[in-house]
């Protein structure tokens, strides 16, 4: 129940493109969910976030679209820069437990944007 | 504001072997977490720390692995004897205070990339 699957693997896009990876929960007690971004050699770091309040949240070209009912959220890039080629990870934690709560991380995105 | 702090960035060792990695969260964050980052998968909370107290460590393989933050802000992992399977990126992570709801991103170091032959 603790896991989250993300897809696709891999993903080339065009610069200009839209790129979009979608990730699938199972856990309902998930009322978190952040997308982070991983360049070579560094650490992941936070692009967006998501709670389930909310269907939508935009950040500039990066928007999280959130699927309650479906357990589902995904990232869309659009506009895709070769600045945006990293790897992508999608995860849930949930905020509300009042001890430890972990996030889950998805297995990760590489995102390759092409001239 | 300097960022999370690890040490060092590479290592290579062969099984058996022990080896110990550094953390320097960012001031003043009261949580530090340790991840496992193999290949090709997302990280793994490997244990979480409260100042210098443990909160998680369920995932963390006690048989070998250990790690402490004995003066609530640097932190130390230790895997005594490595084995193949061990090789991997560790990550540490600082947030805020995870008690704040809304308001405790983890904020990552570079990790430390091991190599066990």
């Amino acid at each position: 129940q603790q896991q989250v699957k993300q897809s696709p693997q891999s993903l080339i896009v065009q610069k200009g493109g839209i790129s979009i990876i979608n990730c699938a929960y199972e856990n309902t007690a998930f009322d978190y969910f952040p997308w982070y971004q991983q360049f070579p050699g560094k650490g992941p770091a936070l692009l967006i976030a998501i709670r389930p309040d909310v269907s939508e949240k935009k950040e500039g070209r990066f928007t999280i679209s959130f699927n309650k009912s479906a357990k589902q959220f995904s990232l869309h890039i659009m506009d895709s820069q070769p600045g945006d080629s990293a790897t992508y990870f999608c995860a849930a934690k949930n905020e509300q437990t009042g001890t430890a709560s972990k996030l889950t991380f998805g297995t990760g995105t590489r995102l390759q944007v092409t001239l | 504001e300097a960022g999370v702090a690890q040490s060092p960035r590479y290592k290579i060792i062969e099984k058996r072997q022990s080896v110990a990695f550094w953390c320097n969260p960012i001031s003043g964050h009261a949580t530090l977490y340790w991840y496992q980052q193999i290949l090709g998968q997302g990280p793994k909370l490997l244990i979480q720390f409260q100042n210098n107290g443990v909160v998680d460590d369920s995932q963390l393989p006690k048989d070998r692995f250990s790690a402490e933050r004995l003066k609530g802000v640097d932190s130390t992992l230790k895997i005594q004897p490595a084995k193949l399977e061990d090789s991997a990126v560790y990550l540490c992570a600082s947030s805020k205070d995870y008690r704040w709801a809304g308001d405790n991103e983890q904020f990552f170091g570079p990790g430390t990339r091991l190599t066990v032959l």
